[in-house]
């Protein structure tokens, strides 16, 4: 799992509360992404950030946000608005914005959320 | 778009045979691709890519991947499988022309295929 830590490993929340999901880098990396992972549908882009104070939606952004206030630090919330936020969250870098296009990502060991 | 196919959902191959995860891409201009592990309620660990160059890439845990480039197909390969071989494996893929400036858009994942390796 490389320089990337996520926490909690599991984490269990009431609906209609927010929560956010930590995410640390120690490799230096400039980029950083949050996935979502569902039974037999891959990973789907939720956000991602070239740069400190910086962030672009990727493809299921609804009902997410993220900061990116320094560079080892890219927190996700999950928000009420989520309407179905139960998944496996994954949380990954890369090296830097200029090669990022060729390079691999790194990946932290995932959160996994349930909302009851 | 982008867009990657894994066909198969499970493949299941005997210990110490040969295996092929198969993987296709479509993108409007040339690919990086990649293949990655997944052991449960894990992340995700990179193996190999293709970028440029050799269409036989090699990677980690003596697996490799050839690119071809008229199929649109990325295979991951094995040639003696081990049971600790056995888990989730995603191809993924991003264009190479969106990146001419730079850029750190993430990539697009197929659903993944299960390597079951029976002993």
């Amino acid at each position: 799992d490389g320089g990337i830590t996520q926490s909690p490993k599991y984490l269990f929340r009431k609906e209609g509360q927010n929560v956010t999901l930590s995410c640390e880098q120690n490799l230096n990396h400039d980029a950083m992404y949050w996935y979502r992972q569902d039974p037999g549908q891959g990973l789907r882009l939720i956000y991602y950030s070239q740069i400190v104070n910086d962030f672009q939606k990727g493809d299921i952004a609804e009902g997410y946000s993220v900061s990116r206030e320094k560079k080892e630090s890219f927190p996700l919330t999950v928000t009420s608005a989520q309407k179905n936020p139960t998944a496996f969250y994954l949380c990954a870098s890369s090296i830097s914005v200029v090669i990022s296009g060729r390079s691999e990502q790194y990946f932290g060991p995932g959160t996994r959320l349930t909302v009851t | 778009a982008q867009s990657v196919a894994q066909p198969e959902d499970q493949v299941n191959v005997a210990e110490g045979n040969p295996l092929t995860v198969k993987c296709t891409y479509s993108v409007s201009g040339n690919p990086y691709l990649f293949w990655y592990v997944q052991y449960p309620n894990r992340g995700l660990q990179f193996l190999l890519k293709y970028i440029t160059g050799d269409n036989l890439v090699k990677g980690s845990y003596g697996f490799e991947a050839e690119f071809n480039k008229s199929q649109t197909s990325f295979h991951l390969k094995k040639p003696s499988a081990l049971v600790s071989d056995s888990a989730l494996y995603f191809c993924a893929v991003r264009d190479m022309g969106m990146y001419s400036g730079g850029g750190a858009d993430g990539l697009t994942f197929g659903k993944g295929t299960h390597l079951i390796i029976q002993p």
